[in-house]
């Protein structure tokens, strides 16, 4: 059974940083792409980041672009996202979402398998 | 403002049948793949449509996906309390930059 395992999450100050970790268990990790999506409360998803199975290419939002980094540790099984610069409309429920797939094209980049969020809100 | 477009609500009887459009553009719905996420309430989204038409298992045949050329429908068919949820539409989008977007949304009612 798959199963994604989000930490990190809490509070922090405008301009502060914060990183997230994905622990995945139940699939060959290496294999997939994986992602982070995010919900503002109250809000729709919307897509933060991607990572291809190797990790050498990554895909961002144009709105997180220069502040967040996607990483990947294939050999933990852990996916991460450095989040920097953190500003008052980062405010949501961070999710990793595994791809569909064990295919590294962009068509394997969307979220299939989900985890249960892990919540930051940025304020002062 | 989302890239693709639903609309916000939609609403029907239990048995009734329920469709959800979602419209986008040459760079995403008309060269990628749609994917379609239930989301209940205080949960995390599920994926119920893949790769425009594909359900995974477990996911009931009440539910189907289609596409033709830059917009997509989920269709749910004898509606059922338990299908109360916001779903939502997603495409890969090749534009300059490429990523997945999403739809805004759309919140059954069952009625």
């Amino acid at each position: 059974e798959v199963q994604l395992l989000e930490s990190g999450g809490g509070l922090v100050q405008p301009g502060g940083s914060l990183r997230l970790s994905c622990a995945a268990s139940g699939f060959t990790f290496s294999d997939y792409a994986m992602n982070w999506v995010r919900q503002a409360p109250g809000k729709g998803l919307d897509w933060v980041s991607g990572i291809s199975p190797s990790g050498s290419i990554t895909y961002y939002a144009d709105s997180v672009k220069g502040r967040f980094t996607i990483s990947r540790d294939n050999s933990r099984n852990v996916l991460y996202l450095q989040m920097n610069s953190l500003r008052a409309e980062d405010t949501a429920i961070f999710y990793c979402a595994k791809g569909p797939f064990p295919i590294g094209d962009t068509t394997n980049y969307y979220p299939f398998h989900w985890g249960q969020g892990t919540l930051i809100t940025v304020s002062s | 403002q989302s890239v693709l477009t639903q609309p916000p609500s939609a609403s029907g009887t239990p048995g009734q049948r329920v469709t959800i459009s979602c419209s986008g553009s040459s760079s995403n719905i008309g060269s990628n793949f749609v994917y379609w996420y239930q989301q209940l309430p205080g949960t995390a989204p599920e994926v119920l449509i893949y790769r425009n038409n594909q359900r995974p298992s477990g996911v009931p045949d009440r539910f189907s996906g289609s596409k033709s050329g830059t917009s997509a429908s989920l269709a749910i068919s004898g509606l059922r309390s338990e299908d109360e949820a916001v779903y939502y539409c997603a495409a890969w989008d090749d534009s300059r930059s490429a990523r997945v977007v999403f739809g805004g949304g759309t919140k059954v009612t069952v009625l």
